[in-house]
């Protein structure tokens, strides 16, 4: 069965980074797209990016250019979410998410997703 | 990209019916057949309910169902259920340098 498992819980300080990993399992790797989506408490869902793990190309949401850099190691299917100079409001639960597929088209929605990875943020 | 509008709270009484609206423009909604809902529980990661504006993944209830006129997406949900009492949250592709965007989320009560 397809699963994403993302890292544990982080703590980080203003300025600082945090890479958050999603390792996939049970399909793959190289032929699903990998997106990140974060949540921040009692807020909604909010895109950050792509990340093609075959190729390695990445596309970022405006919001997040020049801060985030989507990487994947294909060797251990493992794509990888990096965000730096941190601020509170990037205090927030981080997920990976597989878009899915049907008949080889792309559906541009997300099917299966990491259970989340909470970044804090504090001094 | 501005976030799609949902109504804040949708409640219904069990076996009722209820829809959940959500307003895009022509740059997203209006343009692009690919909507997608996801129903999420508190502590949990989303779950994909509909994409494509109506066509529902496998093991996916039949009671959820998908539409959408214009910039406007719904998704309706017949026969609630207690485990219906989740947020949803609609997203939809579109143009510019940020091509996904999520609904603001709506909270379902069941009464």
């Amino acid at each position: 069965q397809v699963q994403l498992v993302q890292s544990g819980a982080e703590v980080k300080k203003p300025g600082a980074s945090v890479k958050v990993s999603c390792k996939a399992s049970g399909y793959t790797f190289t032929d699903y797209y990998i997106h990140w989506v974060r949540q921040a408490p009692g807020q909604g869902l909010e895109w950050m990016g792509w990340i093609n793990p075959n190729s390695g190309a990445t596309h970022y949401a405006q919001n997040f250019q020049g801060r985030v850099t989507m990487t994947g190691d294909t060797s251990i299917s493992t794509a990888y979410m990096e965000l730096t100079s941190l601020t509170s409001d990037d205090a927030a639960v981080y997920y990976c998410a597989r878009e899915g597929e049907d008949s080889g088209t792309y559906l541009k929605a997300f099917d299966y997703w990491g259970q989340g990875t909470l970044v804090a943020v504090s001094s | 990209q501005s976030a799609l509008t949902q109504p804040a709270s949708v409640s219904g009484s069990p076996e009722q019916s209820i829809t959940i609206s959500c307003t895009g423009t022509s740059s997203d909604v209006g343009s692009y057949n690919f909507v997608s809902w996801y129903q999420q529980y508190p502590g949990k990661a989303p779950k994909l309910m509909i994409y494509e504006v109506s066509k529902r993944p496998s093991g996916v209830s039949n009671r959820f169902s998908g539409s959408k006129s214009g910039n406007t997406a719904s998704l309706t949900i017949s026969g609630l259920q207690a485990e219906d009492e989740a947020d949803y949250y609609c997203c939809s592709f579109a143009d510019g340098s940020t091509p996904y965007g999520f609904g603001t989320g709506t909270k379902v009560t069941v009464l």
